[in-house]
């Protein structure tokens, strides 16, 4: 299986500054053929199913702000908050879609500071 | 826009068999893996498996030993999730989600509500 590590396991931002979240695969989810990356960014809110902000690494779902931005390739992949709203308090999870079975990281949880 | 309801059982003894189906509406059903995740309480996700109308390819967890059947009704647009001998391990809300496309890849798009099924004795 394919390993999703997330760092860190949490992070406090103050309202309005950027946030960093990291995913790093065990194995490169970099398809060659199409030169693209099988990464998801998910955020999910407490009592709620995960919602998709990110496919393909980079590719922001219909609807999401544009303060949400993947980047990345190969094992190594961010997901960045530029400025931090109230509404993105929750828990971010990346998983990949190379292989099955499909894996996701251990999630970070986004609190205000 | 895709909708996912799901339903089934919600509490369950030791033993028994969970069962939860997840109806399509909005799209279409054909040509589509159907994926069910779970997520234990407070912990993270955990992919079941997928399975297409298509040759009736389906694929699992290897983790989940045997005890998982994915259906598919492409009369009613539903597919349903069966995983056999519970323990207090399978607690967890269990989502439906559309997977990938037939010959593609793809993150997932739709999900549904999530049904928390408790296994207790």
């Amino acid at each position: 299986d394919i390993v999703m590590t997330q760092s860190p396991d949490s992070l406090a931002v103050s309202l309005g500054e950027g946030a960093t979240i990291n995913c790093k695969s065990s194995q490169n989810i970099l398809y060659t053929s199409n030169n693209m990356n099988y990464l998801a960014w998910y955020q999910q809110k407490p009592g709620q199913p995960p919602k998709l902000l990110i496919y393909w690494a980079s590719t922001r779902e219909s609807g999401v702000p544009d303060r949400f931005s993947g980047s990345g390739s190969g094992t190594d992949f961010t997901l960045t908050i530029s400025s931090l709203q109230a509404e993105d308090v929750a828990v971010y999870y990346c998983q990949q879609y190379y292989i099955t079975p499909l894996t996701f990281g251990g999630g970070t949880k986004v609190e205000i500071k | 826009q895709v909708q996912l309801p799901q339903w089934g059982a919600g509490l369950l003894r030791p033993s028994e068999t969970l069962a939860l189906t997840c109806a399509v509406y909005g799209g279409s059903f054909s040509g589509y893996y159907w994926t069910w995740i779970r997520q234990p309480p407070g912990k993270g996700l955990e992919w079941i498996g997928e399975s297409i109308d298509h040759g009736g390819s389906t694929t699992y967890n290897p983790s989940l030993k045997g005890r998982v059947t994915i259906s598919l009704d492409t009369s009613k647009n539903q597919f349903s999730l069966i995983l056999s001998s519970v323990t207090a391990a399978d607690t967890a809300v269990y989502y439906c989600a559309r997977g990938r496309p037939l010959g593609g890849a793809a993150a997932l798009h739709y999900w549904g509500q999530g049904t928390l099924v408790t296994i207790s004795s």
